[in-house]
C-alpha cells in the first residue's frame, strides 16, 4: 500500500497521559500536514512540515502539542498531558511540492479518545 | 477568521438530480482550489480541483466552477447517486510566504444526502 499510513488508528488515553500519533507519507512525498477534526466540525489545520523543518505551525496550540518530521522515519504528532478536549480525529496528509497541482493525499486518521 | 466558508452545513437531493455545493473564500492569494469527499471513519479523498487561471473543470459527473471576482466556487454533481452521500470539503491553497511550499485551508464541510 503506497498511501499515507497513520497509526495507531484508535488510541485511548487517560487525562494527563501522552499521545503519540505517527504518519508515514506517500512514497516520494516530502511534505506532511496534520489536521484535526473535532466531533461534528471541519478539518482544522495544525502544522505543515518538511523533512527536519517546520514550515508552518500557526494552527498548533501553543502548549502541550509538538510535531516533528525527522530525516528518517515517520512524522510524529505528540500531545502531552492530554485533556478531554483533545479527543478528536487527527488526519495526516502528504504532498509533493508541486506549485501548480496542490493535491493532498490523506491517511485514514487516528482517533484519539481521552477518558 | 474563516478564510474558506461553506455556508450550508447540509444538503439533501433526490437521486438523479443535480447537487450544487458552494464555497466562498476571502484570501485573494489562493491560487488553487480543491474538493474532497469524506465518508464516516475514513480520511478525506481528493475529488476534483481547479487552478485560479481557469473558471471550469469537469471530470465525469463532477464539475467545479470558479468565479474569482466573487471569490466563489461551486461543485456540481450530476446526476447525483446515493453513493455520493458524504461530507464534502472545499479547500484552498496558496504558496507559503517563503515561496517554499503550499498550505491548504479547508472549509467546515457540507453533508450531502442523496435520497433514493
Amino acid at each position: 500500500n503506497a498511501g499515507v499510513m497513520q497509526n495507531p488508528r484508535h488510541l485511548v488515553r487517560r487525562r494527563g497521559q501522552e499521545a503519540r500519533l505517527r504518519c508515514s507519507p506517500m512514497k516520494g512525498h516530502s511534505h506532511v500536514y496534520w489536521y484535526r477534526q473535532l466531533p461534528e466540525e471541519g478539518l482544522k489545520f495544525m502544522v505543515y512540515l518538511q523533512k527536519e523543518n517546520i514550515i508552518d505551525e500557526s494552527g498548533m496550540p501553543k502548549e502541550r502539542f509538538s510535531a516533528e518530521f525527522p530525516k528518517e522515519g515517520p512524522s510524529i504528532l505528540r500531545i502531552q498531558q492530554v485533556v478531554r478536549g483533545d479527543s478528536a480525529a487527527y488526519f495526516c496528509a502528504s504532498s509533493k511540492r508541486a506549485a501548480n497541482t496542490g493535491e493532498l493525499f490523506f491517511g485514514e486518521g487516528s482517533r484519539l479518545t481521552v477518558l | 477568521d474563516q478564510q474558506v466558508k461553506q455556508n450550508s452545513p447540509s444538503l439533501s437531493v433526490q437521486e438523479g438530480r443535480i447537487s450544487i455545493l458552494n464555497c466562498d473564500y476571502t484570501n485573494s492569494m489562493f491560487d488553487y482550489f480543491l474538493w474532497y469527499k469524506k465518508y464516516p471513519a475514513e480520511g478525506p479523498t481528493f475529488l476534483i480541483s481547479i487552478s485560479s487561471i481557469k473558471d471550469k473543470n469537469e471530470d465525469g459527473r463532477f464539475t467545479v466552477f470558479l468565479n474569482k471576482s466573487a471569490k466563489h466556487l461551486s461543485l456540481h454533481i450530476v446526476p447525483s447517486q446515493p453513493g455520493d452521500s458524504a461530507v464534502y470539503f472545499c479547500a484552498a491553497s496558496a504558496i507559503t510566504r517563503d515561496n517554499y511550499g503550499q498550505n491548504f485551508v479547508f472549509g467546515p464541510g457540507t453533508r450531502l444526502s442523496v435520497l433514493p
